[in-house]
């Protein structure tokens, strides 16, 4: 089983701070996802990186897949309440049939 | 609206009582998963099925089992249900292999399991 470190694991700032997340392997992964899971709810996905180097933003988020593709990050630019949450990476090696890899998480709360 | 649909938000069993957890998928995906999520543990992959009446061992098979009789359904199945088995599982189903786009997941909403 391929790993995916998260960190942190908890995560409480104020209303409009900045934050980075982070998701490590020492595996390369043909794509990495972020999902986003509010409780009682099942993950949602937020942005698929494919590309090593590769960069997408999703308004305030701003997703980075490393050169090598062992490596993620998530930046939340001035976070708001709404973006509390658990936040998961996952890793797909191949065409995806196999299941993803998923980080432990890292549980998200901006105070107001 | 793309839908994973679980049958059930929530479940008490009890011990040694055989489980069944249905999953319904309305996208046409060829694969579908089981995984059960634990704090401090993340997600962990159960079964997985490739095809109808494929199935594959996941990370953490022991004491389950699954069926696909048909495309748009995945059923879990726990056999003599135990109170270590007492956990959120989230039904998940993606397309079929190929394109590393594919692999994204829909999830269901999951079903919270109590074992007593």
């Amino acid at each position: 089983t391929q790993l995916l470190e998260q960190s942190p694991q908890f995560l409480s700032i104020q209303e409009g701070e900045n934050l980075t997340v982070y998701c490590n392997s020492s595996s390369v992964f043909s794509s990495l996802q972020w999902y986003r899971q509010e409780p009682g709810e099942g993950p949602v996905l937020l942005v698929t990186v494919v590309t090593g180097g590769e960069v997408k933003k999703l308004k305030r988020l701003t997703f980075q897949f490393g050169d090598a593709r062992k490596d993620s990050s998530l930046h939340i630019t001035a976070a708001q309440p709404g973006d509390t949450g658990l936040y998961l990476c996952a890793g797909a090696q191949g065409g995806g049939a196999d299941g993803l890899t998923f980080g432990k998480g890292t549980h998200l709360i901006i105070q107001p | 609206d793309v839908k994973v649909t679980q049958s059930s938000r929530y479940l008490v069993k009890r011990t040694g009582e055989k489980v069944f957890l249905e999953c319904v998928q309305d996208m046409d995906h060829e694969n579908m998963f089981w995984y059960r999520q634990d704090p401090g543990l993340g997600l962990r992959l159960i079964y997985f099925s490739y095809d109808v009446k494929m199935k594959e061992k996941g990370d953490i098979p022991e004491g389950y089992s699954v069926s696909r009789e048909k495309k748009e359904r995945f059923s879990l199945i726990l056999e003599s249900a135990s109170t270590n088995q007492t956990s959120m599982y989230l039904c998940a189903s993606t397309p079929s292999r190929g394109r590393p786009m594919n692999t994204e997941a829909f999830f269901g909403q999951g079903t919270r399991l109590t074992v007593v």
